[in-house]
């Protein structure tokens, strides 16, 4: 098993374009969730997904956040436009159903806006 | 509601001495409890966890956990540190809200370990 997959490893990108941040999680999860890491905030959840279908969204930020699960083995979380403050470590977790499983990560992606 | 509580931001140790890293959580259900390990520039990787069988927990790279329920505690130890170690670690209780799946993770605690 590969793992989470998380692409890119690190952007980097100019204030105002659009970001888009791709996840694979591992075949078999039904949920997904994207996490931001900041050293001022610490780890916060963005949003989640179970099947495919956006569960909670009320970490993300602002509306510049977007989330989608097109299907089952793929995920993209977006931002429009970016911001210097949306610098952060973007994680992609999956997991199965059931309270013991706990969450498999990806190896994130390092974003800087400049 | 379910919440994590990591004492100490940040641990200093010499190498080859005991790691002790603290959790408490609350939960209104009985907990599944786990501990996670982020090495520089990495995920999360999971380490051990509680799901109510044994109260003694062997996790990966030689720690382990004990769940004490009446401390609500679910601390963390290693009886000998290695450089390796160096890694920010969380601890994470899991509740089940509305159906879902949810693991609420604590501030994290950064250790060091130094010769």
């Amino acid at each position: 098993d590969a793992g989470v997959i998380q692409s890119p490893r690190h952007e980097v990108t100019e204030m105002g374009q659009e970001v888009t941040l791709r996840c694979k999680p591992i075949s078999g999860h039904d949920y997904l969730f994207w996490y931001r890491q900041t050293m001022m905030r610490g780890l916060e959840l963005l949003i989640y997904f179970n099947n495919n279908v956006p569960i909670d969204d009320s970490g993300m930020p602002e509306d510049r956040f977007s989330a989608k699960m097109p299907n089952a083995s793929f995920s993209t979380l977006k931002i429009q436009p970016s911001e210097p403050r949306d610098s952060a470590v973007y994680f992609c977790a999956s997991s199965s159903s059931g309270r013991g499983h706990g969450y498999t990560f990806g190896s994130g992606t390092r974003l800087t806006v400049v | 509601a379910q919440s994590v509580t990591q004492l100490g931001s940040h641990v200093s140790v010499s190498e080859g001495a005991l790691v002790l890293l603290r959790c408490n959580y609350s939960s209104s259900v009985p907990p599944y409890l786990f501990w996670y390990v982020q090495y520089p520039n990495q995920g999360l990787q999971l380490l051990l966890k509680y799901t109510s069988a044994a109260t003694l927990v062997k996790g990966i790279n030689g720690f382990e956990a004990e769940f004490k329920k009446s401390e609500t505690s679910f601390h963390l130890t290693k009886p000998s540190a290695h450089m390796s170690d160096a890694a920010e670690y969380f601890c994470a209780v899991s509740g089940v809200s509305g159906g879902y799946n949810k693991l609420i993770f604590g501030a994290g605690t950064r250790l060091a370990v130094h010769p």
